[in-house]
């Protein structure tokens, strides 16, 4: 069965630290993944993929994720963190084998403190 | 703007009751998903339409049901509600470049 976990329920950093939220994955195929950020009352918003080429994927606002095929693991990163960052991130992985269907970790509460 | 409109944003309705939920997805995608994302469960699947046919099921009860019109636009039928169906419920759209597009949800609160 497909899944994915985000192993943190809540990440707290210091503005213009790097930051990391993390992300693995089981897929039975090659894996399709995906971070998107959801700001409070907001719809998530898509954040950046990964589908094949190189391990480090870059997006938008900054953000970076890097592949690692051993690990199963999609982790988001930042250089340097930002207060706006603060929100609650998402890791998915679509299953091409089944429809397309996505399957979402359960999130992750970033904390930037100034 | 994402392009997925979902109405309306906010939704107070008594247990027992009935409501519907709908989504319009981006101009040109087929697929429609739709997922519940409660306090305590994170973001869940509930159920996809492709192209106006019922293409995947999640954790979707009984008393819940979608279609998709010829239009392509979707609704989510939520029946004899219950405190616990209180939550935000999402429609996303896509193509088949891998990418899905989320509308702004639509708040539900049953009291």
């Amino acid at each position: 069965a497909q899944s994915v976990a985000q192993p943190e329920d809540q990440v707290n950093v210091a503005e213009g630290n790097p930051l990391t939220v993390k992300c693995t994955y089981s897929v039975s195929g090659n894996p399709y993944l995906f971070w998107y950020v959801q700001y409070p009352n907001r719809g998530l918003q898509f954040l950046l993929k990964y589908i094949t080429g190189d391990n480090l994927v870059k997006g938008s606002y900054g953000f970076e994720a890097e592949f690692n095929k051993s690990q199963t693991s999609f982790h988001l990163k930042k250089p340097s963190a930002l207060v706006s960052d603060s929100a609650l991130y998402f890791c998915a992985v679509r299953d091409m084998d089944n429809f397309n269907k996505f399957y979402f970790g359960s999130g992750t509460k970033l904390n930037v403190k100034p | 703007d994402s392009g997925v409109t979902q109405t309306p944003k906010h939704l107070i309705t008594a247990t027992g009751q009935r409501v519907t939920l709908r989504c319009s997805p981006r101009s040109g995608d087929l697929s429609v998903y739709w997922y519940q994302q409660s306090l305590d469960q994170g973001l869940q699947f509930l159920i996809q339409y492709y192209n106006g046919e019922e293409r995947a099921k999640g954790n979707i009860l009984e008393r819940f049901s979608a279609q998709q019109f010829p239009d392509l636009h979707s609704e989510l039928n939520l029946s004899s509600l219950e405190l616990g169906d209180s939550a935000l419920y999402f429609c996303a759209s896509s193509v088949d470049d891998g990418k899905a597009f989320f509308g702004q949800g639509t708040r539900l609160t049953v009291v």
